[in-house]
């Protein structure tokens, strides 16, 4: 059974600061995927990386994907409040459309 | 329509009875998802169509949870029943074909079993 884990569940950063959240899991995938959710909303994507190597960047967040070593990394750089919200990653198992979340990871940013 | 649409968006009901909870995806999309997610957790998978076809309904909890999509458009998930541990928010999620295509979530019916 495929298993994704997030680290950390839970971050509190400062504005300005660079802060790396992780991605593992636990079997073949051909697909990932980076999500954020705000309190009370839906889920809305940021990312889908495909291959190892995958780098994709988007304003102050970059996602890569290393699947040999099945671990994704969000990297956040110079956070700004806005950024505060729940990440979730998200694994496509190998010849199957269904996607596996991670725990999640609340992110909250303080001035 | 623009967006994956839900209904009803919140849903009490007494234990014992029935619900059913309805997604109206993106207008061409291929895949159907449905998920459950329980406050401050990830969301969880119950199960996937493509077209009309379950793909797979692994997720499903118990012979009380089933889905059906019948014209390839509109899922219904029903739960007969309800217990008051179905309490949850039921997330519906549609995508196109292509390996490069994410998951489109709506809003979500929040389910509520007193």
């Amino acid at each position: 059974e495929l298993k994704v884990e997030q680290n950390p569940l839970f971050l509190s950063m400062q504005e300005g600061k660079n802060y790396t959240i992780y991605c593992n899991y636990s079997t073949t995938s051909d697909r990932l995927y980076w999500y954020r959710q705000d309190p009370g909303k839906s889920l809305e994507s940021l990312f889908v990386l495909l291959s190892n190597g995958a780098v994709k960047q988007e304003g102050r967040l970059m996602a890569s994907l290393d699947t040999k070593a099945r671990l994704s990394t969000l990297h956040i750089t110079a956070a700004v409040h806005d950024l505060s919200a729940t990440y979730f990653c998200a694994v496509t198992p190998f010849n199957t459309d269904k996607l596996i979340f991670g725990t999640g990871t609340r992110l909250q940013v303080f001035p | 329509g623009a967006g994956v649409s839900q209904s009803p968006r919140y849903k009490v009901t007494k234990r014992g009875q029935d619900v059913a909870l309805r997604c109206d995806p993106i207008s061409g999309h291929v895949s159907l998802y449905w998920y459950r997610q329980a406050l401050g957790q990830g969301p969880e998978f119950l199960t996937y169509f493509n077209y009309e076809a379950q793909q797979d309904k692994s997720g499903l909890p118990n012979d009380r949870f089933s889905a059906e999509r019948p014209e390839g458009s509109i899922s219904t998930l029903t739960i007969q029943r309800t217990e008051q541990r179905d309490s949850a928010m039921y997330r519906c999620a549609s995508s196109s074909p292509g390996s490069d295509t994410e998951a489109f979530f709506g809003q979500g019916t929040r389910l509520t079993v007193v």
